[in-house]
């Protein structure tokens, strides 16, 4: 299957900073990417589709303007959260999408203070 | 729509059985299943296929009732490295291409005690 990476794999963050997180897809060119965003104990709920050289489809309910996504690359995908907030904390994962399954990202886990 | 998923958790002793299930209200064109453990991220087990087409592991076997949208996970001769939450996601009928997604149920914890 193919390697997905994510960086940071943690990160901490003051209230009303910017994150990036990125995907990378190292050994598979992924023309769509997943971002999933899942709390303590809870299931992985879809954020946004990310098409490689297109705007993202942003899931009822999330904020495209504070989560910013993009795919410039068939390798890349990032994903930033804008002036965020504690209740923005949150584990982070990416999956491309392969020919039957996803492929996920070891996930980002994020936490503002 | 989110699958739902039963038992919530299930506690099991090394070599015995479980079995996970998933529903759907909605016609489903696939479902698959994934293993998370704590802090790390979710491992593709199997996907099956509306019309009978299954990929995935040899030591995992499923089933697909289509005619119900259910499917079934059976863990046989269970192992301690088995622990950990078991996600089933859907894909429903109507998806495919730029509509692609998968819906992710709310989990089963297992957990395999020596």
């Amino acid at each position: 299957g193919a390697v997905v990476s994510q960086h940071p794999s943690w990160v901490i963050c003051k209230s009303g900073t910017s994150v990036k997180i990125e995907c990378r897809s190292l050994d598979f060119q992924a023309t769509t990417m997943f971002w999933y965003r899942q709390f303590p104990k809870q299931s992985l709920m879809l954020m946004a589709t990310s098409n490689e050289g297109s705007k993202a489809t942003y899931e009822q309910g999330v904020e495209k303007d504070k989560f910013l996504i993009n795919h410039a690359s068939l390798t890349l995908s990032t994903l930033t959260v804008t002036s965020a907030h504690p209740e923005d904390s949150s584990f982070y994962i990416c999956s491309v999408r392969g020919p039957y399954e996803q492929y996920f990202g070891p996930g980002t886990r994020l936490t503002v203070t | 729509q989110q699958p739902v998923q039963s038992p919530q958790a299930v506690i099991l002793r090394e070599g015995e059985d479980a079995v996970i299930n998933c529903s759907s209200s909605k016609a489903l064109y696939s479902v698959h299943w994934y293993r998370q453990k704590h802090g790390e991220a979710p491992v593709f087990l199997m996907i099956l296929l509306k019309g009978g087409e299954q990929k995935g592991h040899e030591k995992i076997s499923a089933s697909f009732n289509e005619k119900k949208q259910q499917s079934s996970l059976y863990l046989t001769a269970s192992q301690l490295s088995y622990s950990g939450t078991y996600f089933c996601g859907t894909e429903m009928e109507n998806s495919g291409g730029s509509n692609y997604k998968l819906t992710f149920g709310k989990g089963t914890l297992l957990t395999v005690n020596p």
